[in-house]
């Protein structure tokens, strides 16, 4: 079955600096990936996600880059703020399979 | 409009007592998940159900765990004889029709066994 690595698994870096967190996946059946972000106490939230037909989308400060070949895709964030701090999940989903497979989440903390 | 709820918020039990944990989809969200995530840990499939299709129970850790969905909507993960491995936030999730498409989560359940 599908398996999502997810790397790091915490990252700090100061205000206004970048981040990215970076995932592989195993299944190359695998046409979709999301990325949610949870707050505490809160249920995951999708942020952006992307297609296997697409390399790059953007949703002003994030980004999201697809490499089917080598079977990885990362999460951008550019000018970071305090409220991006949260766990950030990325996954997998494999058409016919009908679940996502989670990464095992980044702890990410914006530092003012 | 209204997001997916789960109730209760919290539940703390004594091991070996039965737990059920409720979830209400987003009307119309023919697909509706239960996911378990541990302490730090990332979200673990447990069970999906989609229309009125047989579930896919692929993902639950033993036979103490069922979940149904009744009318395709309300759903109920019974956990029989809690063990303390069991202390975890139960999250329940639904989409509209089971594709790659955005999941919406609830708040989640935050179970403890005792």
């Amino acid at each position: 079955g599908e398996n999502v690595e997810q790397h790091p698994s915490t990252l700090s870096v100061q205000e206004g600096d970048s981040a990215v967190i970076k995932c592989t996946y195993s299944d190359s059946a695998s046409n979709y990936f999301p990325w949610y972000k949870q707050e505490l106490g809160k249920g995951p939230q999708l942020i952006i996600d992307i297609r296997s037909n697409v390399g790059e989308k953007k949703d002003q400060r994030i980004a999201v880059t697809l490499n089917k070949t080598a079977k990885h895709f990362s999460l951008h964030i550019t000018e970071t703020q305090p409220e991006d701090s949260a766990v950030y999940f990325c996954a997998a989903h494999r058409w016919g399979a009908q679940k996502l497979v989670f990464g095992q989440g980044t702890r990410l903390t914006i530092n003012p | 409009g209204a997001g997916v709820s789960q109730s209760p918020s919290n539940k703390v039990t004594e091991k070996g007592k039965d737990v059920e944990l409720r979830c209400d989809p987003i009307s119309g969200h023919t697909a509706l998940y239960w996911y378990r995530q541990s302490l730090g840990q990332g979200l673990e499939f447990l069970i999906y159900f989609q229309g009125n299709s047989a579930p896919d129970k692929s993902g639950l850790p033993s036979d103490r765990f069922s979940a149904e969905r009744t009318g395709g909507s309300v759903s109920t993960l019974t956990i029989q004889r809690t063990q303390q491995e069991d202390s975890a936030v139960y999250l329940c999730a639904s989409s509209l029709d089971g594709g790659p498409g955005e999941q919406y989560f609830g708040p989640g359940t935050r179970l403890t066994v005792t």
